[in-house]
């Protein structure tokens, strides 16, 4: 069964530091990977959306990137503001078995100081 | 809509009372997913429709969980006889699926409901 896991699952920056999210998972056979970010009380927003054959994804000051063999994905937040302070989450999504089903992490509570 | 919507947005109930909760999907989405998050954990996959197709009901924890969608858009969920344990905030999400590679596009969330069962 899939696994993903996030680290740290909290994280406090000050206002303007780059800073990286980091997700892996277990089962490398996955057809793409979405970041969200979920605010209190709020569903998840997607963010970026990685098919497996890409490499990385850019929006605006985040930028995601997919290595596939070694299990593992970063969101890359540059000049962090306030209002990034959030909760990230990744999912991935399976290539074969459970195809319908996007497996969560547990996420990374940001906290970004002014 | 503009988005996902779901009502109600919080739900208190006693323990034992049956409760439904409604997703409306956006406009055009034939993917449909319930997740169950619950407080500190990962979202939970719940039930999965698709167009016309036999839901994946694989998530579903106990025989006290259904869920329907009629007409390929709103869905409820219903649970019977809820338990404590089932206190959550229960997501709808909806996607569109790109026919020519049958694969699906980002996921969208709703808000969600908030359930504590007393």
């Amino acid at each position: 069964k899939q696994e993903v896991t996030q680290i740290p699952a909290a994280l406090s920056v000050p206002e303007g530091e780059n800073l990286v999210l980091n997700c892996s998972f277990t089962d490398s056979a996955i057809y793409n990977l979405q970041w969200f970010r979920q605010d209190p009380g709020k569903g998840l927003t997607s963010l970026l959306l990685i098919q497996s054959s890409q490499r990385e994804q850019t929006s605006g000051r985040l930028n995601a990137s997919l290595d596939k063999s070694s299990g593992r994905s970063t969101l890359y937040i540059a000049a962090s503001q306030p209002g990034d302070s959030a909760t990230y989450l990744c999912a991935v999504r399976p290539l074969l078995y459970n195809f319908n089903k996007f497996y969560f992490g547990s996420g990374t509570k940001l906290n970004v100081k002014p | 809509g503009a988005g996902v919507s779901q009502s109600p947005s919080n739900k208190v109930t006693e323990k034992g009372k049956d409760v439904e909760l409604r997703c409306d999907p956006i406009s055009g989405h034939t993917a449909l997913y319930w997740y169950r998050q619950s407080l500190g954990q990962g979202l939970e996959f719940l039930i999965y429709f698709q167009g016309n197709s036999a839901p994946d009901k694989s998530g579903l924890p106990s025989d006290r969980f259904s869920a329907e969608r009629t007409g390929g858009s709103v869905s409820t969920l219903t649970i019977q006889r809820t338990q404590q344990e089932d206190s959550a905030v229960y997501l709808c999400a909806s996607s569109r699926v790109l026919f020519r590679t049958g694969l699906n596009s980002p996921l969208h969330f709703g808000n969600g409901t908030r359930l504590t069962v007393t």
